[in-house]
Formats: structure tokens, C-alpha cells, sequence
């Protein structure tokens, strides 16, 4: 099956400091890819969309200068986070569809993060 | 607005009793819903998923059924196994692909 690998698994960094957390389709080519985060005990909160050569799509509320999302090819996208705050620390969750394929997302492990 | 969201959000069942998880969403236009299995630190797993052109389908284990009239979505797990433990979320795909999570429910299974 399609795989979604996502890097780091967890991270702690500094208040202040820049994370940046990797998301690759290992063997397929994915064109979209989506970036959730979630807080404990709640759902996946979708933040961006995240296209292929083009500017990321932000939903409602999420600051695009806070979470920067580049996706420079077709197997990888990027978000990070800018000046992190310990009202940051979350977990963050990538999806990816395969280009051309149906409509099923494969999503990544996830990535832990805590700002101390 | 978009919402989907679920009627409980902790569940207990015994080892080998059939489990029933519910979700009801608002958004009739909506064409195409999917279960996701979540462990503890763990990205979402696909489980099943069904269009709106269905209103039953079946799994290895599992069925979800689909009430367009009354907008619910339930996911049924036969003879749950301890291994079943995870927050489950049901998901509605939105405009542009993406999808809309509900609220989740965690299931116990008590062995």
C-alpha cells in the first residue's frame, strides 16, 4: 500500500526557534498533500493544503506566516513552524493523495511537538 | 458550515461483543465518507469507506452503514478484539478533496 513518512517523529525545541517537519510519499507521487494538527483528546483540525508548485491553501484561522508549507516536489512537503510557543506544542499530522488516483488519503505517523 | 461529529465519545466493550460507533454529519451534500482507526501516537488508519450511492458496506469484520435521510454514519466491529482499542474518527470529504474529521470516540475493549 501507498506509504506516508513523516520526519521528525517527535521534537522539542526552544520558545522562539523554527521547527520544520518533513512529509514524504515513499512510493507514490502525490501532487496534494493536507496538514492536520491535533490536540490531545480531540480531532484532526485541518490546517493547509499543501500543492505541488504552487501556494499552499490555509484554512480559516491558521496564520500562513506561522506555518510555512512548501511543496517543492512531487513526494515531499514541508511545514514549518515559525517562532515557536509553547501554545504550538501539538500533534501534527500530514495526509497525501496519490496523483491521479481516487480519493483515499494516506496519512504519516505524525510528528510530537513541544516547545518548552 | 461543514461538521461532522459523533454522539459518544468513549465506548466499552467486551472482548468478542459486536461494537457500534456513531457519527452524524450536516452537510447532505456530501458524496463520500471514510472510518479511521487511531492508535495512541499514531497517524489515522484507513478502515473502510463508502460513497452516499451506498448505504451499507462491508469489511473484513467491519460494516459501516450510511442514512442519508437522517445524515448518520455508523461503523460496526464484529467480535472486537482488544487489538480494536483506538480512538475511531469518521471523516466527510469536503470541497477540493479535503477531509472534515468528527469528533472521534475511544474504544476499551475489556478482555
Amino acid at each position: 500500500g501507498a506509504v506516508v513518512s513523516q520526519h521528525p517523529s517527535r521534537v522539542i525545541c526552544k520558545s522562539g526557534t523554527s521547527v520544520k517537519i518533513e512529509c514524504r510519499s515513499l512510493d507514490f507521487q502525490a501532487t496534494t498533500m493536507f496538514w492536520y494538527r491535533q490536540f490531545p483528546k480531540q480531532s484532526l483540525m485541518l490546517m493547509a493544503t499543501s500543492n505541488e508548485g504552487s501556494k499552499a491553501t490555509y484554512e480559516q484561522g491558521v496564520e500562513k506566516d506561522k506555518f510555512l508549507i512548501n511543496h517543492a516536489s512531487l513526494t515531499l512537503s514541508t511545514l514549518t513552524v515559525t517562532s515557536a510557543h509553547p501554545e504550538d506544542s501539538s500533534f501534527y499530522i500530514c495526509s497525501a493523495r496519490i496523483t491521479g488516483g481516487g480519493t483515499e488519503a494516506f496519512f504519516g505517523q505524525g510528528t510530537r511537538l513541544t516547545v518548552v | 458550515g461543514e461538521n461532522v461529529g459523533l454522539h459518544l465519545p468513549t465506548l466499552s466493550v467486551q472482548e468478542g461483543d459486536n461494537s457500534i460507533i456513531n457519527c452524524a454529519y450536516s452537510n447532505s451534500a456530501s458524496d463520500y465518507f471514510i472510518w479511521y482507526k487511531q492508535e495512541s501516537g499514531k497517524g489515522p488508519q484507513f478502515i473502510i469507506d463508502i460513497r452516499s450511492n451506498m448505504d451499507k458496506r462491508q469489511g473484513q469484520r467491519v460494516t459501516v452503514l450510511l442514512n442519508k435521510t437522517v445524515k448518520h454514519l455508523s461503523l460496526q466491529i464484529a467480535a472486537t478484539q482488544p487489538g480494536d482499542s483506538a480512538v475511531y474518527f469518521c471523516a466527510e470529504k469536503g470541497g477540493g478533496g479535503k477531509l472534515i474529521f468528527g469528533q472521534g470516540t475511544e474504544l476499551s475493549v475489556k478482555p
